[in-house]
């Protein structure tokens, strides 16, 4: 029973380097979601997806794409990495993201960018 | 644009004190408001709440909403060292039910 996962688990870039934080999930779940987390900050929404094929963004999505080719995989591509894109990034998965007690989190990556 | 905002942001306490964290929110079609305990790595949930009035309990955490001030409480009481954590408010917004919005969080230490 895996849940959500999440690969990596952390990460130090470069400046400029592109990379792709990797997210699955086994449990059919329609939605899926990104956000970053930063000290202070809360987690704040980049992507969201209600489903195959379909994408939209959230608070913050600049510098980032996804696409949700499977119901099961949605990758979040950072396209020219920042420093300002250093922090804590978190997948969600759920049925319908109003029933918080079925929304479940990625382990989270880490990643630094220098 | 949907807000939520949490207070304190920060606060330190002994074991055995009792503490109520506030979030306070902005959002339009309210459908619920959740609580989320956060240690070191992904949010585990902890409460949601729906209806104005009612409260939420399990063990010695408690929360209830207030729809007319547009607020909820968490309380912690007989705190312990275990309960040190970030506690994070979110409700689902922008008129999609898909979209989670959270609070900064509030960062509770609890020392022995």
């Amino acid at each position: 029973n895996a849940g959500v996962t999440q690969t990596p688990k952390f990460q130090v870039l470069k400046t400029g380097q592109s990379m792709t934080l990797q997210c699955a999930q086994d449990m059919n779940h329609e939605y899926m979601s990104w956000y970053r987390q930063d000290p202070g900050m809360g987690l704040r929404l980049i992507h969201y997806s209600v489903g195959a094929g379909i994408t939209d963004q959230g608070e913050v999505p600049n510098g980032y794409n996804v696409s949700r080719s499977t119901t099961e995989d949605f990758p979040l591509r950072l396209l020219s990495a920042a420093p300002s894109q250093t922090s804590v990034y978190f997948c969600a998965s759920s049925y319908s993201p109003g029933r918080g007690n079925t929304i479940y989190f990625g382990e989270g990556s880490w990643l630094t960018v220098v | 644009e949907d807000k939520v905002v949490q207070s304190p942001l920060s606060l330190v306490v002994h074991e055995g004190d009792t503490v109520t964290l506030n979030c306070s929110y902005e959002v339009t079609n309210f459908r619920s408001l959740l609580w989320y305990k956060q240690e070191k790595k992904a949010p585990t949930f902890l409460f949601m709440l729906t209806s104005s009035g009612i409260e939420k309990k399990s063990g010695r955490l408690s929360s209830i909403l207030d729809k007319k001030e547009l607020s909820s409480i968490l309380n912690i009481t007989a705190t312990q060292t275990g309960d040190s954590a970030i506690y994070l408010c979110a409700l689902p917004g922008g008129g999609s039910n898909y979209k989670l919005t959270f609070g900064k969080g509030t960062l509770l230490t609890v020392n022995p």
